[in-house]
């Protein structure tokens, strides 16, 4: 099936420093990619949509300028936490749709970001 | 908009047993509905995904059931192991527009050897 890679597993920073997670779609492309937060015990959060080509749609709340999204092709999305702070600690993960309109979404393994 | 619900928040059984997982959402105007499995620190895997013209789905010791009508999904889990203790989550994916995967908020199971 499709398979999403998310890089890295796990990462820890110093606060202001930025931090870039990736998104690849292995075996398929994606022209939309979506970025989740996740809270410790909660379910996911849509953060934003990644398009291909274009720039993302944030839903409402999330900081553009704090979290960065790049879609440069169509099997890699980026998202770049910008001058991190403590708050930003969190566990982010990454979706794609299918390649077949009937399949569902596939998720990469999540990156737990911790900001000292 | 688009809510989902998932009844156990939590829930622990003894290993062997059939158990029964619950979702409900408030828009029957699903295009599908998509089973995950959460294990702690970890991304989601797909278990089972019902299109919004099935009435179920199912692999292995699982099953999925959708009904629209009442706006329910269940997922069945047959003779319960260790092994699947994790995090449970149902999303429902909307007819219309990209952003529109709804997430559940969870059950955690607990199967006791």
């Amino acid at each position: 099936g499709a398979v999403v890679s998310q890089h890295p597993s796990r990462v820890i920073c110093k606060s202001g420093t930025s931090v870039k997670i990736e998104c690849r779609s292995l075996d398929f492309q994606a022209t939309t990619m979506f970025w989740y937060r996740q809270f410790p015990k909660q379910s996911l959060m849509l953060m934003a949509t990644s398009n291909e080509g274009s720039k993302a749609t944030y839903e409402q709340g999330v900081e553009k300028d704090k979290f960065l999204i790049n879609h440069a092709s169509l099997t890699l999305s980026t998202l770049t936490v910008t001058s991190a702070h403590p708050e930003d600690s969190s566990f982010y993960i990454c979706s794609a749709p299918g390649p077949i309109e009937t399949d569902g979404y596939t998720f990469g393994s999540g990156t737990r970001l911790t900001v000292v | 908009k688009q809510e989902v619900t998932q009844i156990p928040a939590a829930l622990s059984v003894p290993e062997g047993e059939n158990l029964v997982l619950n979702c409900s959402f408030t828009d029957s105007a699903i295009y599908n509905l998509q089973w995950f499995r959460q294990d702690p620190g970890k991304g989601l895997t797909s278990l089972l995904l019902i299109q919004s013209s099935q009435r179920e789905q199912t692999s292995g010791r699982l099953n999925a059931s959708l009904d629209k009508s009442s706006g329910r999904s269940t997922l069945y889990i047959a003779a319960s192991q260790p092994g699947d203790s994790a995090t449970y989550l149902c999303a429902a994916r909307g007819r219309t527009g990209a952003n529109n995967l709804f997430f559940g908020t969870g059950t955690r199971l607990t199967v006791i050897p």
